[in-house]
């Protein structure tokens, strides 16, 4: 039984490009998440999807983006890259409970380390 | 912004000892969990505890909660060299289904 995966492990990019991190949730989820970790820090909420739709989103801005599929697999998009961008980005995924995307216990990807020069 | 708040920040310890960390938090809460993270990578949950709760044990682990004081604290007893990582505590504010993450606490577990 796979877990989370996440592609790439690493990037390097400049500033004002673009990228795209991708994520698979663990086998039976159907609810994905995005977190950023800056260097020494926890990971802040970036947005969640469920059903193909940005349920709940965090305090960022419209640079991030992102998209999920009928697989469930989700991608975290990126514009405009800034310097402030480079971090751990994570993803996440969780079941249902009671009908409703759940945030209890749950599993995340090893991270996509990302850095802007 | 971050909910909760880990106290101490780092940890070193021997082997064999056990390690306490707090946490504290600002708002209301329908849960609290613990996840662990090695080496800056992917994070592991290790408990969670509702608001109706005051303690919970999981192995090596036990877990309390203070409502009244919106605090928290892990326990690790009898700690190992793989116990070696960065620990954080995360709650599920009431009304908002999204989990907050505090700043961690790094605990060094010395052979």
């Amino acid at each position: 039984d796979a877990g989370v995966t996440q592609s790439p492990t690493h990037l390097i990019k400049t500033r004002g490009q673009q990228v795209t991190l991708r994520c698979s949730p663990k086998s039976g989820h159907d609810t994905v998440s995005w977190y950023q970790q800056a260097l020494g820090q926890g990971p802040q909420f970036i947005f969640q999807y469920y059903e193909e739709e940005e349920r709940q989103r965090g305090n960022f801005p419209d640079r991030f983006s992102g998209h999920q599929f009928p697989n469930y697999s989700s991608e975290l998009n990126v514009n405009a890259l800034l310097l402030g961008d480079s971090a751990l980005y994570l993803c996440a995924s969780s079941g249902l409970l009671q009908q409703a995307p759940t945030n209890e216990k749950l599993f995340f990807g090893s991270g996509t380390q990302l850095s802007v020069l | 912004s971050q909910q909760g708040e880990e106290d101490p920040q780092a940890l070193s310890i021997q082997e064999g000892e056990n390690a306490t960390m707090n946490c504290s938090y600002k708002t209301s809460i329908n849960n609290l969990q613990w996840y662990r993270q090695n080496s800056g990578r992917g994070l592991v949950h290790l408990i969670l505890i509702r608001s109706n709760e005051r303690e919970k044990h999981s192995g090596r682990l036990r877990v309390t909660l203070d409502t009244s004081k919106k605090s928290s604290s892990l326990l690790i007893t009898a700690s190992r060299a793989a116990d070696t990582a960065s620990y954080f505590c995360a709650t599920v504010p009431y009304g908002n289904n999204r989990l907050a993450f505090g700043k961690g606490n790094q605990v060094v577990v010395i052979p």
